[in-house]
């Protein structure tokens, strides 16, 4: 069972067209709620993190929400630079984990055409 | 900036055969991770290191992998006896204590 959903799996956007991208997830005692971004052939890169319901952190054209079961990571008048896939991870403790790996959902692909 | 570094980007071997990567951490970062990663998912937890201990492992592991991480410095990633389901892109992070976890750009593993 997926710990980590994130949705849709895929996503295309008109330059300007904001939206926002889905990513739920099931684990108890979150430990920390983390969106990285990844370009082809690159490793992730570390936008946020959230550790608590009501949390919002915000960058650039980017905003990162969290409440009790999800997060949403808005896009506002996205721009093609910002096409890439981004990952939502948790981390958690429970009595099978130890609260130090990332546990990853499986990305939305983005694409911003001009 | 130095980031966190692996070597080689690109390996390509035959199956059967072992192979080793290697990563160097950012320097003040105390914890090391290895992901793997394939096509159209997210990076899999592999193991991690506290300094030089390694404190935990994914049943991912297979008796085929090892990892150490010397001194607390650079770690190593050994494949033995590659098999085909072992092509991935295979990730490297390091952090200071909890916090965010910074990544490589990986070494991508093609088995022939």
């Amino acid at each position: 069972e997926d710990q980590v959903t994130q949705s849709p799996e895929a996503l295309r956007l008109q330059e300007g067209e904001s939206s926002s991208l889905n990513c739920s997830y099931t684990v108890s005692g979150l430990r920390g709620l983390f969106w990285y971004r990844q370009d082809p052939g690159k490793g992730p890169e570390f936008l946020f993190t959230l550790y608590s319901a009501g949390e919002e952190k915000e960058k650039e054209r980017l905003k990162a929400t969290l409440t009790k079961k999800e997060s949403f990571l808005h896009i506002t008048a996205p721009k093609p630079e910002d096409s890439a896939t981004y990952l939502c991870a948790v981390r958690y403790n429970s009595n099978s984990n130890s609260g130090y790996a990332l546990n990853f959902g499986k990305g939305t692909s983005l694409l911003v055409t001009p | 900036d130095t980031g966190v570094s692996q070597d080689p980007r690109h390996k390509i071997t035959k199956r059967g055969q072992n192979v080793t990567f290697r990563c160097d951490p950012i320097s003040e970062h105390n914890r090391l991770y290895w992901y793997r990663q394939t096509l159209g998912q997210g990076p899999e937890f592999l193991t991690y290191f506290q300094n030089e201990a390694q404190l935990e492992k994914s049943r991912l592991l297979s008796d085929r992998f090892s990892a150490e991480r010397p001194k607390g410095s650079f770690s190593t990633l050994e494949i033995q006896r590659t098999e085909q389901g072992d092509s991935a892109m295979y990730l490297c992070a390091s952090s200071f204590s909890f916090e965010p976890q910074h990544f490589g750009d990986g070494t991508r593993l093609s088995i022939l």
